[in-house]
């Protein structure tokens, strides 16, 4: 099956920098990648996502790319803000199931 | 429109005691799934449902049993609660999830479950 791998656990940075998050999966028939926020408390929060026949894609302060071949992705958050502190998850689905990374925790310190 | 609505919000059992989870979505969803989440393990599959009438299981499916009887609920059961069973179990369902066929899951606010 999957696997995901997802670097760093925790990731401190400073308000105004920027932040990258970076994911490994095992199962070349992946097709979809999408990333999620987790606030303390609540729901998982898809906030942007990539198939696999784009390379990269950016929505505001946030982008993903995607390297097919060496089968990786990363989530790159410019201009951080204290709101963006959070748990961040990277998945892979192939065969109609997600698999999740472990996660990262995101501190944005002003 | 409410998305997806779980029931219980929070449960205490004790080992042994039985209890079941309710996930309902009113997007007219195909596609349903449980999680669950432990810290520092993500979220992690245990069963998930392609359709009315259909479940099959996921990652970690010992221990649970699964039922989808209506389109717009799918059931998770523990038959004899363990104290390894405390987690916050988080629902979700897409429009389909098909290989080639990919879509956003939505989640469920969670119930947070210990057991005793």
């Amino acid at each position: 099956g999957e696997n995901v791998e997802q670097h760093p656990s925790t990731l401190s940075v400073q308000e105004g920098d920027s932040a990258v998050i970076k994911c490994t999966y095992s199962d070349s028939a992946s097709n979809y990648f999408p990333w999620y926020k987790q606030e303390l408390g609540k729901r998982p929060q898809l906030i942007i996502d990539i198939r696999s026949n784009v390379g990269e894609k950016k929505d505001q302060r946030i982008a993903v790319t995607l390297n097919k071949t060496a089968k990786h992705f990363s989530l790159h958050i410019t201009e951080t803000q204290p709101e963006d502190s959070a748990v961040y998850f990277c998945a892979a689905m192939g065969w109609g199931k997600l698999q999740f990374g472990a996660g990262t925790q995101v501190v944005v310190t002003p | 429109n409410a998305g997806v609505t779980q029931t219980p919000k929070f449960r205490v059992l004790k080992t042994g005691q039985s209890m079941t989870l309710l996930c309902a979505q009113d997007m007219n969803h195909e596609y349903m799934y449980w999680y669950r989440q432990d810290p520092g393990m993500g979220l992690r599959l245990i069963h998930y449902s392609v359709g009315e009438g259909t479940t099959a299981k996921g990652e970690v499916p010992d221990g649970y049993n699964v039922s989808r009887l209506k389109k717009q609920n799918f059931l998770l059961g523990l038959e004899s609660a363990a104290p390894s069973q405390t987690s916050v179990y988080f629902c979700a369902s897409s429009y389909r999830g098909l290989a080639g066929g990919t879509d956003t899951q939505y989640f469920g606010p969670g119930t947070r479950l210990t057991v005793l």
